[in-house]
């Protein structure tokens, strides 16, 4: 069974003040791995694909990478506005997509 | 382009009622996934329905059923509910297969069920 875990579970940072998120999984043949941002009472929102490891994406103030077991998101000078729930998930080739708990991201001004 | 839309975005029903919720898929996309995310947790998977059959299916007993029409939008049924079904129940919808080609689902601002 696929498995996926976040940490920290929280996390509060300065704004400007860089840190990274873990995803670790556990899979039966990893297909892609994807990490969604989500804000209170709303949806997930799409931020990156990752197929293999090795890869790399970036978006504004946002990095993400790959392994074989795990996968950071870095955040680099974030700002408040960056505040949010970031999920985790994987898909694997039976398609089963799996999400993890998300960290939840507070920077202060 | 309209996105995902689920409706009705709040609702209250007591113990053993019944409840349906709806929701209509990104344009261009005919493949529908339901999500369960209990407060604090992140989104577990119900079901999937593409060409209005279920495809998939996680670890949810029988008292949730679903249904997919021909225009691609979908319904999620809740028999006898439960204080443990008060959840934020997600649609996300994609292009089949289920996350198309890049892994992206494109999620609604989902139903928030209150069961008292």
């Amino acid at each position: 069974e696929d498995q996926v875990t976040q940490s920290p579970e929280a996390l509060r940072l300065q704004e400007g003040e860089s840190s990274s998120l873990n995803c670790s999984y556990t899979v039966s043949g990893l297909r892609g791995l994807f990490w969604y941002r989500q804000d209170p009472g709303k949806g997930p929102e799409f931020l990156f694909t990752l197929y293999s490891a090795g890869e790399e994406k970036e978006k504004e103030r946002l990095k993400a990478t790959l392994t074989k077991k795990e996968s950071f998101l870095h955040i680099t000078a974030p700002k408040p506005e960056d505040s949010a729930t970031y999920l985790c998930a994987v898909l694997d080739y039976g398609q089963n997509f799996v999400f993890g708990p998300g960290t939840r991201l507070s920077v202060l001004p | 382009d309209a996105g995902v839309t689920q409706s009705p975005t709040h609702l209250i029903k007591t113990r053993g009622q019944q409840v349906t919720l709806r929701c209509s898929p990104k344009s261009g996309h005919d493949t529908v996934s339901w999500y369960q995310q209990a407060l604090g947790q992140g989104p577990q998977f119900i079901f999937q329905y593409y060409e209005e059959e279920e495809r998939q299916r996680g670890n949810f007993p029988d008292r949730f059923s679903g249904h997919q029409f021909p225009n691609y939008s979908s319904e999620l049924n809740v028999n006898a509910l439960l204080l443990g079904d008060s959840a934020l129940y997600l649609c996300a919808s994609s292009s089949h297969p289920p996350a198309g080609n890049t892994g992206e689902l494109f999620f609604g601002e989902g139903s928030r069920l209150t069961v008292l």
